[in-house]
């Protein structure tokens, strides 16, 4: 299995682009996928496949996966964006891996 | 629409054990994975396990393994796990989740509270 390391926390001003990142040391060989949860509600899947959204989720949110490193991108972050975001990628051994998130705060 | 619906919260006292249905709608049950994961309070998310409903194949947590059973019934699209000899540090938020091939978790149970407590 592998460990997926991410930043607890990180601050962005509305309007600019917050950027989350993941890492791994097999993480480029995988999929990697992101999770949006609110206070008090279930995650919210917002980037799978690296880069790909599900329907509804804001062209605002973008992904990449390269090397260890993948990256949650948002431009233009809006204050309804606050909330917690975790990676996750898929490994043969473990199944399910996921990181420990970050905690976005846009003030 | 796809939905997950999970049963309520309980109580439990040290030791004992714990149920979670989880009830599938509006798509083909055998055709996706479903996944467990576990939130204590203030913490962040925990990989338990998954089965394929399909064929009852099952791949669990380290953590967890000897201590949790995945189990699906198709005839109702409700996947159960049980997890036992429960401790104080298993009171979590607990929830299904659908799992996509490759690995994303597409679709999302409302969680279901559990509270380990003498």
């Amino acid at each position: 299995s592998f460990d997926l390391t991410q930043p607890p926390s990180v601050s962005v001003s509305p309007g600019q682009t917050a950027t989350i990142t993941c890492s791994g040391d097999k993480l480029g060989d995988e999929f990697a996928s992101w999770y949006q949860q609110r206070p008090g509600q279930s995650p919210v899947l917002i980037i799978f496949q690296d880069d790909k959204r599900p329907s509804g989720i804001p062209e605002r949110f973008s992904g990449s996966n390269s090397g260890t490193t993948a990256t949650l991108t948002i431009t233009g972050t809006q204050p309804m964006d606050e909330a917690d975001y975790y990676c996750q990628a898929w490994d043969s051994n473990t199944a399910v891996v996921f990181g420990g998130g970050t905690r976005l705060t846009v003030l | 629409q796809v939905q997950l619906v999970q049963s309520g919260p309980e109580v439990k006292k040290p030791g004992a054990s714990m149920r979670v249905s989880c009830k599938a709608s509006a798509y083909t049950f055998t055709d996706y994975g479903i996944t467990w994961v576990r939130q204590a309070p203030g913490q962040g998310l925990e990989y338990m396990g998954w089965i394929n409903p399909q064929n009852g194949y099952t791949k669990y947590g380290q953590k967890f393994q000897g201590r949790v059973t995945m189990t699906t019934e198709t005839s109702t699209s409700t996947a159960y796990m049980e997890l036992r000899s429960l401790r104080s540090d298993d009171t979590a938020t607990y929830y299904c989740a659908r799992l996509l091939s490759g690995g994303p978790l597409d679709y999302w149970g409302q969680g279901s509270l559990v509270t380990v407590s003498s």
